[in-house]
């Protein structure tokens, strides 16, 4: 079973520019969460998504970033007019569906994105 | 809001020795989940271990076990017989119920691990 995809896994940005950042969950599962960590810093909750549906976005800046999770295909994290605030890595982690299963409640991470803004 | 503390940034321990890394949390939720996730330099997450709050028996892997106090709300992780390779930043984590909007994990400011030769 292949693990959570992340692509690119560096992508180098000028300001004013746009970011799309990619994540493929483990086969199996749907409900996809974004985090950010800043250099130094631990992982900081960014949004959750389900197929079709942000169920919490609470940690989303309101402005300039957003998500989705289509029915086919990854899920896309999107920033536009990046700043040099922006440069983090930024980590993609799924879980599977279903209640009281096996690891049903670990999130499985991806290899982050290293988002450099110049 | 849960928060979660770490009150070591760095630690250091001779190779083949034990190590406490600590955590704390605060939460008002009675059910929960506790994780570590240990990040190398390739900066990739991986989890080491894990605990349910309902269950009393502290959680093991291989080398790696917890030390969890629920009253007190600390989450210790204990690495025995230390290897270079357990080199890396340490992060707790707390998470909720699996109830609307307590899916996310809430992460502590990490620890830095490294392992004397």
């Amino acid at each position: 079973n292949a693990g959570v995809m992340q692509n690119p896994r560096h992508l180098v940005r000028r300001r004013g520019q746009e970011a799309r950042l990619r994540c493929s969950p483990m086969k199996g599962h749907s409900h996809v969460y974004w985090y950010r960590q800043l250099p130094e810093e631990g992982l900081k909750f960014m949004v959750y998504l389900q197929k079709e549906n942000i169920i919490d976005e609470s940690g989303m800046p309101k402005e300039r970033f957003s998500a989705e999770f289509p029915k086919e295909g990854p899920s896309i994290l999107r920033i536009q007019q990046v700043v040099r605030g922006d440069s983090a890595a930024y980590f993609c982690a799924s879980s599977p569906t279903g209640f009281r299963l096996a690891g049903v409640y670990t999130q499985y991470f991806g290899p982050g994105t290293r988002l450099t803004v110049l | 809001a849960q928060t979660v503390t770490q009150s070591q940034p760095e630690m250091s321990v001779q190779e083949a020795e034990t190590v406490t890394l600590s955590c704390t949390y605060d939460t008002s939720e009675s059910d929960y989940y506790l994780f570590w996730y240990k990040q190398p330099p390739s900066r990739q997450m991986i989890l080491v271990i894990r605990q349910e709050a309902y269950k009393q028996q502290n959680a093991t892997e291989n080398r790696f076990s917890v030390n969890f106090q629920k009253a007190a709300k600390s989450f210790s992780l204990k690495i025995s017989d230390s290897q270079l390779g357990d080199a890396a930043m340490y992060f707790c984590a707390y998470r909720g119920l699996i109830i609307q909007g307590a899916q996310k994990l809430v992460f502590g400011q990490g620890t830095r691990l490294t392992i004397n030769p």
